[in-house]
């Protein structure tokens, strides 16, 4: 059973274009979503992440939205650059990040963006 | 600034034959992951280490063994090699500072392709 789904797959945005990968997740016990970044070669790095009191949370081009009721959240990419292709991998944890067994990774998405 | 040591980065193994990899942190984290990256599958937990001297099951476990060494050391350990192992593997560690302060840092991966 999949618990974070992840779509789509793959995506390919212009440069300066806004990219959007959603996931939704199916344990209602979720309380934290992170997002993680991963670069070819590379392990995954923390991108930005959101607690479930919060509906947006931004960071420099990066937003996350949370919408607690459609259990699905998104992370938005503004004025996409070429620098951001890697793949992105939403996840959610239990007890407030402190689950034991840590993180559960959607599928991923590879993104591309094209100068 | 070593964070989470790899060892090997690639392996060649034989069906059949046995390896360990190896992880080290260095930043005083009590908890310890390894997980398999597929094309199209994500991350996937194998085993995690909660705090030193305890080890439980993730998602797909079984073909493996850990040993949480010492506080530092997590390793994983392929008793007999199958294709189906084939995959990038990764260690990761988890600062934890409190409620919704997660992180996750993770090696750099081993590559590794059973014949």
């Amino acid at each position: 059973q999949q618990q974070v789904k992840q779509s789509p797959q793959s995506l390919i945005v212009q440069k300066g274009g806004i990219s959007i990968i959603n996931c939704a997740y199916e344990n209602t016990a979720f309380d934290y979503f992170p997002w993680y970044q991963q670069f070819p070669g590379k392990g995954p790095a923390l991108l930005i992440a959101i607690r479930p009191d919060v509906s947006e949370k931004k960071e420099g081009r990066f937003t996350i939205s949370f919408n607690k009721s459609a259990k699905q959240f998104s992370l938005h990419i503004m004025d996409s650059q070429p620098g951001d292709s890697a793949t992105y991998f939403c996840a959610a944890s239990l007890d407030s990040g402190g689950g034991a067994d840590g993180l559960t990774f959607g599928k991923g998405t590879h993104l591309i963006i094209q100068p | 600034n070593a964070g989470v040591t790899q060892t090997p980065k690639f392996q060649v193994l034989k069906t059949g034959q046995s390896m360990t990899l190896q992880c080290a942190q260095d930043m005083n984290h009590n908890s310890m992951y390894w997980y398999r990256q597929d094309p199209g599958m994500g991350l996937r937990l194998i085993y995690y280490s909660a705090s030193e001297g305890t080890t439980d099951k993730g998602e797909v476990p079984n073909g493996y063994n850990v040993s949480r060494l010492n506080k530092r050391e997590f390793s994983l350990r392929l008793e007999s090699a199958a294709p189906s192992q084939t995959s990038v593997y990764f260690c990761a560690s988890r600062e934890l500072s409190g409620p919704f302060n997660e992180k996750l840092f993770f090696g750099s991966g081993t590559q590794l392709s059973v014949l």
